[in-house]
């Protein structure tokens, strides 16, 4: 089973589309993240929920809303796609604050996302 | 605040020679430094991670790190390349204070692996 796991893979959609990406961890672990890859493969983070409840909230515009129904899941939600949100869209999870504490932090295997 | 600074974008070396990917970083704080490898269209996978234990720390598939406090370096080796090898690399530093559990990822090294 995967640990992290993310749908949809790839996604292709219009400009001013609305989509939602969809992430479920099996380990357990209480803290989960988004982050993004851009073009250039620049990783960086999005958000972070640590017990379904909004840690970090980088500077991300408010299309972008991250939904926790329970600690084992944590979707992006995106409103009114643009071109510029063309990227690969990272799902994350740790026990506890991940890095800062030495634990890990594993990631799924992301989600390509096209707007055209 | 933490910045991790990966020295060269693409490295390129023949199966069987030895890999250097170079990584500096900067924090305030005793800081935890992690390598995650890329392969094409794949996600991310933890190589290995330094949380202040041994200063040479041993990933998987053969790679190391040496962890240089006065050189703020954390450059990843691996004494033999092989062709599975060829994938994208990050240098990853933990941040502190308001954004604990943030990773801050380097630019990325591109390794490619000659036969």
């Amino acid at each position: 089973d995967t640990a992290v796991s993310q749908t949809p893979k790839y996604l292709v959609t219009q400009m001013g589309n609305d989509k939602s990406i969809k992430c479920e961890q099996n380990l357990g672990h209480d803290t989960m993240y988004w982050y993004k890859q851009d073009s250039k493969k620049f990783l960086k983070i999005m958000f972070s929920y640590n017990n379904k409840e909004l840690i970090i909230n980088e500077t991300v515009p408010n299309r972008f809303s991250p939904k926790s129904p329970d600690k084992a899941h944590l979707n992006l939600h995106i409103n009114s796609l643009e071109l510029g949100d063309s990227a690969v869209y990272f799902c994350a999870s740790s026990q506890g604050m991940g890095s800062s504490s030495g634990n890990t932090i594993y990631f799924g295997e992301g989600s390509w996302l096209t707007v055209v | 605040a933490q910045s991790v600074t990966q020295l060269d974008s693409h490295v390129s070396v023949s199966e069987g020679t030895p890999v250097l990917l170079r990584c500096n970083y900067s924090s305030s704080y005793s800081p935890s430094l992690f390598w995650y490898v890329q392969h094409p269209n794949k996600g991310l996978q933890l190589l290995l991670k330094y949380t202040s234990a041994a200063t040479l720390v041993k990933g998987i598939n053969g790679f190391e790190a040496e962890f240089k406090k006065s050189e703020t370096s954390f450059h990843l080796t691996k004494p033999s390349a092989h062709m599975s090898d060829a994938a994208e690399y990050f240098c990853v530093v933990s941040s502190y204070g308001g954004s604990q559990g943030n990773l801050i990822f380097g630019k990325g090294t591109k390794l490619s692996v000659k036969p």
